[in-house]
């Protein structure tokens, strides 16, 4: 149980343009759900956390504006980031639990600016 | 300030041998300390995980070991087989179901 669905797995864009990454619970609820970015050979760095029906709680540092964040439902949450730039292309990593139940990381995105 | 710190940075080891993987934490109020192996380019995947009153969880050739008094955990692997190489991070919760915090990691390659 507890699996975390992540898409897409990769997606390279033009700079300008904005780019969705959704994140899935597929077999629980999760209220709560984080974004982390990770640049190579670096650990993951919380950028937000999103719980449901609210608006997410961004870490220092990191634009509201610039990475859009959505959590709807109990099951998925999305980023988007807009007007994306090369310094935006990154590891994009989210994960999804509730508190008695833990976490789970979904697979990853590979985000490319060109 | 709540910290996790991994130790070796990086480790290369034949297949087949031991390895163990250190982590120190400096979190408070503790809740858990949990044990992610990630693949290059992949999300990390979760080992194990411990409570203040667990010392020992094993998961296959995987142990994780803690003492709460000291602060620390361990992380031995069995019989190393190439498919182990990746990235190993130790990530310990403060209080319940809210902040994770994550140490850097640590680079293991294992070599036939």
């Amino acid at each position: 149980g507890a699996v975390v669905s992540q898409h897409p797995s990769w997606v390279i864009c033009k700079s300008g343009t904005s780019v969705k990454i959704e994140c899935r619970s597929l077999d629980f609820q999760a209220t709560t759900m984080f974004w982390y970015r990770q640049f190579p050979k670096q650990s993951l760095m919380l950028m937000a956390t999103s719980n449901e029906g609210s608006k997410a709680t961004y870490e220092q540092g990191v634009e509201k504006d610039k990475f859009l964040i959505n959590h709807a439902s109990l099951t998925l949450s999305t980023l988007t980031v807009t007007s994306a730039h090369p310094e935006d292309s990154s590891f994009y990593i989210c994960s999804a639990g509730t508190g008695n139940k833990g976490y789970t990381f979904g697979s990853g995105t590979r985000l490319t600016v060109v | 300030k709540n910290q996790v710190e991994q130790s070796p940075q990086s480790l290369i080891i034949l297949e087949g041998k031991n390895c163990t993987l250190q982590c120190n934490y400096t979190v408070s109020p503790f809740s858990n300390l949990r044990w992610y192996k990630q693949d290059t380019g992949r999300g990390p995947v979760s080992l194990t995980i411990m409570t203040f009153s667990e010392n020992t969880k094993s998961n296959g050739r995987y142990t994780a070991t803690l003492d709460a008094d000291t602060k620390q955990s361990s992380l031995h692997i069995t019989a190393s087989q190439l498919s182990d190489s990746a990235s190993y991070i130790c990530v310990v919760s403060a209080e319940a179901g809210t902040a994770l915090i994550f140490g850097k990691g640590t680079t293991l390659s294992v070599s036939s």
